[in-house]
């Protein structure tokens, strides 16, 4: 069974379109995140949930809104889709803060 | 902001050698934690060392941690072909609980 599951596994747009991606935990954490990996493979964080709650967003353009329907998802709608936003975007989860986090297998984003 | 720096970037080591990487970070931490990536794949947590705790073994894994040089080391032991995947070190402890990354190690097993 997927721990952490993010769909769709690659995701090829034009410039100025809105996507998303979704993000299921069947692990019962009360945590979830957002991260974004650059080309160079560093990871940056870009949101925290707990509890269905906004934690944490780190300095990320408004145009990427986070959205936690129940504390089991978290999806990712991205507005006016920009070249720079092309990464690979991975969600996590954990069971409170501060433990090991559990990360789904990334959504290779490529705006052209 | 970017909180751990990992050397080498990249090491490249012959099958049953051992291979290690460092990690340096730069507030007080919780804890440290190693996180392997395959490529193309997601991070797979290994080993999760506190705060006080100095040394910690999983397997053919070994992690120690000095907290007074703001530092730690993953060792593989008799390393594999399937070894060959990045590394990162990553701090807890931080606001909010995020995971603070470092750039990674690149490591290649060669059979």
């Amino acid at each position: 069974d997927t721990a952490v599951s993010q769909t769709p596994k690659y995701l090829v747009t034009q410039m100025g379109n809105d996507k998303s991606i979704k993000c299921e935990q069947n692990l019962g954490h009360d945590t979830m995140y957002w991260y974004k990996q650059d080309s160079k493979k560093f990871l940056k964080i870009m949101f925290s949930y707990n509890n269905k709650e906004l934690i944490i967003n780190e300095t990320v353009p408004n145009r990427f809104s986070p959205k936690s329907p129940d504390k089991a998802h978290l999806n990712l709608h991205i507005n006016s889709l920009e070249l720079g936003d092309s990464a690979v975007y991975f969600c996590a989860s954990s069971t409170t803060r501060n433990t090991e986090a559990f990360f789904g297998q990334g959504t290779r984003l490529t705006v052209v | 902001s970017q909180q751990g720096e990992e050397d080498p970037q990249a090491l490249s080591i012959q099958e049953g050698e051992n291979a290690t990487m460092n990690c340096s970070y730069k507030t007080s931490i919780n804890n440290l934690q190693w996180y392997r990536q395959n490529s193309g794949r997601g991070l797979v947590h290994l080993i999760l060392i506190r705060s006080n705790e100095r040394e910690k073994h999983s397997g053919r894994l070994r992690v120690t941690l000095d907290t007074s040089k703001k530092s730690s080391s993953l060792l593989i032991t008799a390393s594999r072909a399937a070894d060959t995947a990045s590394y990162f070190c990553a701090t807890g402890g931080n606001q909010g609980g995020k995971l603070i990354f470092g750039q990674g190690t690149e490591l290649s097993v060669k059979p």
